[in-house]
């Protein structure tokens, strides 16, 4: 059963628009999100995380909201880039070991020029 | 600083042969998880490692182990290889063994089992 679902395998969007990438989780222990971002033939690399007593987190371009009533987030990009054409990854942590990190399978982003 | 360390960068083997892939983690972190990525199934939790010990493990056969060494290098081996192996798999470090410390991903090793 899938902990953390990210339901779009894929989402277009024209440079300058904003993208909007969405997450699920089922799991109310989870206190800790983070996403990561990964380009082909490279390891992921950490984007942004919030912590469960916030409801927003920015950094630049990139912002994440977090519902968790409704057990949701999302991460906005605006503007979009090309350069931010990548998969994205979203986790979630109940604490504890990195054992605890799950992440969902992925949305594949592409920033069309 | 120097990142993420795995060996090799890609792999190639048949079934029923063992490998053994390398990771070297950042300087300074002691905490040392790996991941398995297939297409459509995101990042599998395999295992980590903390000072030399193994402190959480993911639902993989028992086919699948690993271990730490005392300057935190690590390295994960499979046995009896199956088709399903073949993946990308990640090292990831971090300083703490906390599940919301930042972690760092090495580019991977790339396992095709023919």
């Amino acid at each position: 059963d899938q902990q953390v679902k990210q339901n779009s395998p894929s989402l277009s969007v024209q440079e300058g628009r904003i993208s909007i990438l969405n997450c699920d989780y089922t799991n109310s222990m989870f206190d800790y999100f983070l996403w990561y971002k990964k380009y082909p033939a490279e390891g992921p690399t950490f984007l942004i995380s919030i912590s469960s007593i916030k409801d927003k987190n920015e950094d630049g371009r990139f912002t994440v909201f977090l519902n968790k009533s409704a057990k949701h987030l999302s991460l906005h990009i605006v503007p979009s880039q090309p350069g931010d054409s990548a998969v994205y990854f979203c986790a979630a942590s109940g604490g504890g070991s990195q054992g605890n990190l799950i992440f969902g399978k992925g949305t594949k982003l592409s920033v069309k020029p | 600083k120097a990142g993420v360390t795995q060996t090799p960068r890609y792999l190639i083997k048949t079934r029923g042969q063992q490998v053994t892939l390398s990771c070297s983690p950042i300087s300074g972190h002691r905490s040392v998880s790996w991941y398995q990525q297939t297409p459509g199934q995101g990042l599998q939790f395999l295992f980590e490692y903390f000072s030399e010990t193994q402190r959480n493990k993911g639902n993989f056969p028992g086919r699948f182990s690993g271990r730490q060494f005392s300057n935190s290098r690590s390295e994960m081996n499979v046995s009896t290889l199956e088709l399903g192996d073949s993946a990308l798999y990640l090292c990831a470090s971090s300083r703490q063994a906390v599940g919301n410390e930042k972690l760092f991903f090495g580019s991977g090793t790339q396992l095709s089992v023919l």
